[in-house]
């Protein structure tokens, strides 16, 4: 059984840049979840996917953006980077009840400058 | 609103001792609860949770933690800290209100655990 991957695992991007960050889910799992780690944060839910399509948003702008595939992998697009998206991504992949819990990614770091 | 507050940023327990991080929810509907812990530069490694039945969890690497739902309580446990459980340990609750049943996870702050030598 595969848990969950994240790529790249680190980057830095420019201010104004577009970044996009992959996730591979977990075996068995059709639900991606994504979420926001700033620095000294606990993580803030950015947006889920299921069916390839969105399930429920945090609140965050629409230059946020995602896409699910059917082998339910996933993206975090974010358009016009801002020195404040500098944070750890985390995807988080799960069944579609959740019942069995959340299974998350090492994350993504992204530095804006 | 749910929510989940971690009330000490740090927690400091000589190894061997026991440890406890704290945790309390707000939700509306029953809880689905969650601790994770973070070691650095990491992800979020799921420790136990709480769906129903007793109210004593037991989880991964000898750790526990104790449901109370008058206190709306789900305090982590461990009766004998390891030095190796040093990292940063976060409650979450999954959040009921949302209408598109999204399931999302809401996180307390964490709190940093330290076990001495």
């Amino acid at each position: 059984e595969t848990g969950v991957t994240q790529s790249p695992t680190h980057l830095i991007k420019t201010r104004g840049q577009q970044v996009t960050l992959r996730c591979s889910s977990q075996s068995g799992h059709n639900t991606v979840s994504w979420y926001q780690q700033a620095l000294g944060q606990g993580p803030q839910f950015i947006f889920q996917y299921y069916r390839e399509e969105e399930n429920g948003r945090g609140n965050f702008p629409p230059r946020f953006s995602g896409l699910q595939f059917p082998n339910y992998s996933s993206e975090l697009n974010v358009n016009a980077l801002e020195l404040d998206d500098s944070a750890l991504y985390l995807c988080a992949s799960s069944t579609r009840d959740n019942y069995y819990g959340y299974t998350f990614g090492s994350g993504t770091r992204l530095t804006v400058v | 609103a749910q929510s989940v507050a971690q009330p000490e940023d740090q927690v400091k327990v000589a190894e061997g001792n026991p440890l406890t991080v704290k945790c309390t929810y707000s939700v509306s509907g029953n809880p689905y609860l969650f601790w994770y812990v973070q070691y650095p530069n990491r992800g979020l490694q799921f420790l136990l949770k709480y769906i129903t039945g007793d109210n004593l969890v037991k989880g991964s690497y000898g750790f526990e933690a104790e449901f109370n739902k008058s206190q709306t309580s789900f305090h982590l446990k461990k009766p004998s800290a390891l030095v190796s459980d040093s990292a940063l340990y976060f409650c979450a609750v999954r959040d009921w209100a949302s209408s598109s049943n999204t399931g999302k996870l809401i996180f307390g702050q964490g709190t940093t655990l330290q076990v001495k030598p």
